[in-house]
Parts: structure tokens; C-alpha cells; sequence
């Protein structure tokens, strides 16, 4: 079955304790993105990934990494977390850039930071 | 720069009642127009999408028409159920293809 998977699915952490959201996609896409989802704002993307170790910022990078050293998985980290990025983060993979259609959405992982 | 501004909601109908959420849309050149459904609990789904101008795009009962000379993508079903209860989205493509510039979502809740 074509799909996305997140881990954790729910994560509560305190301020200033690194963690890792691991994406993985079983498709062979190419292009890949995280998104985080925040009540009246909608869906913002943070960073998305065209290819192998090609990575760009989206609109809201600031306090998160990414990595992609494998086709099939995209991790977000973030190195010190603060309570406002507690949200729902959702990665999503397509065949490659532009292919929205054909754009794969992971379940989210909604993140709580006290 | 590109953006999306769809109608506040939260839109509560009884089943059958005919849904209109609106969605209109700024952006340079002529972007793919987009409506995404999120069920709860769940990631987003492609709800139907529109290419160009005067495109309709339909789904499940669902339609949307890409009007560029109001700069609106409304999305529209004539007879509502329970099972359609979710968060829509609308989104349009950026220029560079990067990325999906959505909307702050409307929630439809529907009630029998």
C-alpha cells in the first residue's frame, strides 16, 4: 500500500530537549515536504526536499532542521524546542516537484512543547 | 506574493442542505487552484483540483469552478451528509512549484 508514515504520532517534550520526527515514504518520490498546522493559520510549509541531499527552506525554517540522505525518508529535528512550536506536523511526498495530484499526505504528528 | 483566503468558519448545515464554502486567491501568473479534505484525525486528501481558467473540478458530489476573473475557486455540493464533516482546505501552487499555498481551513459540520 502507497503511503507516508510518521513517528511519533503524539509527543510531548519540555523546552530545550532535541527530538526527531521521522517521515518515510514507500513511492520512490522524489520530492518530499513538512508542513505544521496551527488553528487560523492553516497549513505553512517549513522545509521541503526536491531530491537526495537537496533540501530548501519553505516559509516558516526558523528552529527546524531537515535531512535527506535517503530517497525514502525526510526527518525533522528540532535541536531545541520551544513551546511555540507545539503543533501538528504533517509530511507529504510526490513523484517530484509540482506533482500535487499525485501528493501523499502522512497521518500527522501533533507535537506538544511545555 | 501568493495567497489564499477562505471563509471563516466554523459552517454548520443539516444533511442535505446545500454547502457553499468560499475561496478566493491572490498570486502572479496562473496558478493550479486545489480543495483538500481533512477527515479527523487524519492527513489531508486531495478533494478535487482545477488547472486553468474555467476548469470545473469534481469529486464525490463536490465541485469547484477556477474563476480567474474574480480570482475565486469556490466549492460547492447541493446536498450534504454526515460523512462530508471535516476541515476543507483550499490551495493553490506556488510559481516555482515548490510548495502549496493554503488556506486557514473552513470546518463543516454536519448533522442529521
Amino acid at each position: 500500500e502507497a503511503q507516508v508514515t510518521q513517528n511519533p504520532r503524539y509527543l510531548i517534550t519540555v523546552t530545550g530537549k532535541k527530538l526527531t520526527v521521522t517521515c518515510s515514504q514507500n513511492m520512490n518520490h522524489e520530492y518530499m515536504s513538512w508542513y505544521r498546522q496551527d488553528p487560523g493559520l492553516g497549513l505553512r510549509q517549513i522545509y521541503y526536499s526536491m531530491n537526495v541531499e537537496v533540501t530548501d527552506k519553505g516559509d516558516v525554517p526558523e528552529g527546524y532542521k531537515v535531512s535527506r540522505k535517503e530517497k525514502r525518508n525526510f526527518p525533522l529535528i528540532l535541536e531545541s524546542p520551544s513551546p511555540n512550536q507545539t503543533s501538528l506536523y504533517f509530511c507529504a511526498s510526490s513523484p517530484s516537484t509540482g506533482e500535487w495530484e499525485t501528493q501523499y499526505f502522512g497521518p500527522g504528528t501533533r507535537l506538544l512543547v511545555l | 506574493g501568493n495567497s489564499v483566503t477562505q471563509m471563516e468558519g466554523p459552517v454548520t448545515l443539516s444533511e442535505e442542505a446545500f454547502l457553499t464554502i468560499n475561496c478566493t486567491y491572490t498570486a502572479t501568473g496562473y496558478p493550479s487552484l486545489f480543495w483538500y479534505v481533512q477527515y479527523p484525525g487524519e492527513g489531508l486528501q486531495l478533494l478535487l483540483k482545477a488547472t486553468k481558467a474555467d476548469d470545473k473540478g469534481s469529486n464525490k458530489g463536490f465541485e469547484a469552478t477556477y474563476r480567474k476573473e474574480t480570482t475565486s475557486f469556490h466549492l460547492e455540493k447541493g446536498s450534504v451528509q454526515v460523512s462530508d464533516s471535516a476541515v476543507y482546505f483550499c490551495a493553490l501552487s506556488d510559481q516555482a512549484g515548490t510548495a502549496l499555498i493554503f488556506g486557514k481551513g473552513t470546518t463543516l459540520s454536519v448533522s442529521s
